[in-house]
């Protein structure tokens, strides 16, 4: 299984919201990580998990909180959104930190309203 | 950090023909170059890597040139199809993975 798979597809909330993006592989891999991609723009890091521990925090609000809860699983919890905070959020995994060869999921469309 | 820059942003090519993207990155220290392409809705995909002992590299249509001395790296597709219409990412690490500013490939049938 060489997939990662991200939940929900799409969603709204409004800016006193919270909601949850999941994510999920099957893979072994070790490293975990959260980008958040604007139209017509490449994907920007926001988190890295190296087993199961938060590695790399590139400066993110603290309105966006990370979760590892296991080696499979990786959550991104979202509270007291700004409407500029809609983006595709994509979660990708590799073997280890230093393995950059990442394997990416489809994303969750995010939409602040 | 690193920075990584990519020509042309946009690239249309008769189906067919040749495509070449270029890309230039800044950390002498970046050690693996990987190359994917993004399809409308969906997460980047990543479609052929090299990395810094390796000169050249080869997938089927699809082949990846870098040199190091003068930090350049370039995807070549060849033979282009209508289903390689995509956005395509360099990206450069070292320390983490820097991705260049994408270049919108457009394969006219």
């Amino acid at each position: 299984d060489t997939e990662v798979t991200q939940t929900p597809k799409h969603l709204v909330m409004g800016m006193t919201n919270k909601k949850s993006l999941k994510c999920e592989q099957h893979m072994g891999h070790r490293a975990m990580y959260w980008y958040k991609q604007k139209a017509k723009k490449p994907p920007e890091l926001m988190f890295v998990y190296s087993y199961e521990k938060l590695s790399i925090n590139e400066s993110v609000p603290s309105r966006f909180s990370p979760e590892c809860p296991n080696s499979s699983l990786l959550n991104l919890h979202l509270h007291a959104l700004q409407p500029e905070d809609s983006a595709l959020y994509l979660c990708a995994s590799s073997q280890a930190r230093r393995d950059f060869e990442q394997f990416f999921g489809p994303g969750t469309r995010l939409t602040v309203l | 950090g690193e920075n990584v820059e990519q020509h042309p942003s946009t690239l249309s090519v008769q189906e067919g023909d040749s495509a070449v993207i270029k890309c230039t990155y800044s950390d002498s220290a970046s050690n693996y170059f990987p190359w994917y392409k993004q399809e409308l809705g969906k997460g980047p995909q990543l479609i052929i890597d090299i990395r810094s002992n390796v000169g050249e590299k080869k997938d089927q249509r699809i082949a990846v040139t870098l040199n190091k001395t003068a930090k350049h790296f370039s995807l070549h597709i060849t033979e282009t199809q209508p289903e390689d219409s995509a956005v395509y990412f360099c990206a450069a690490a070292g320390q983490k993975v820097t991705f260049g500013t994408g270049t919108k490939l457009q394969v006219i049938p």
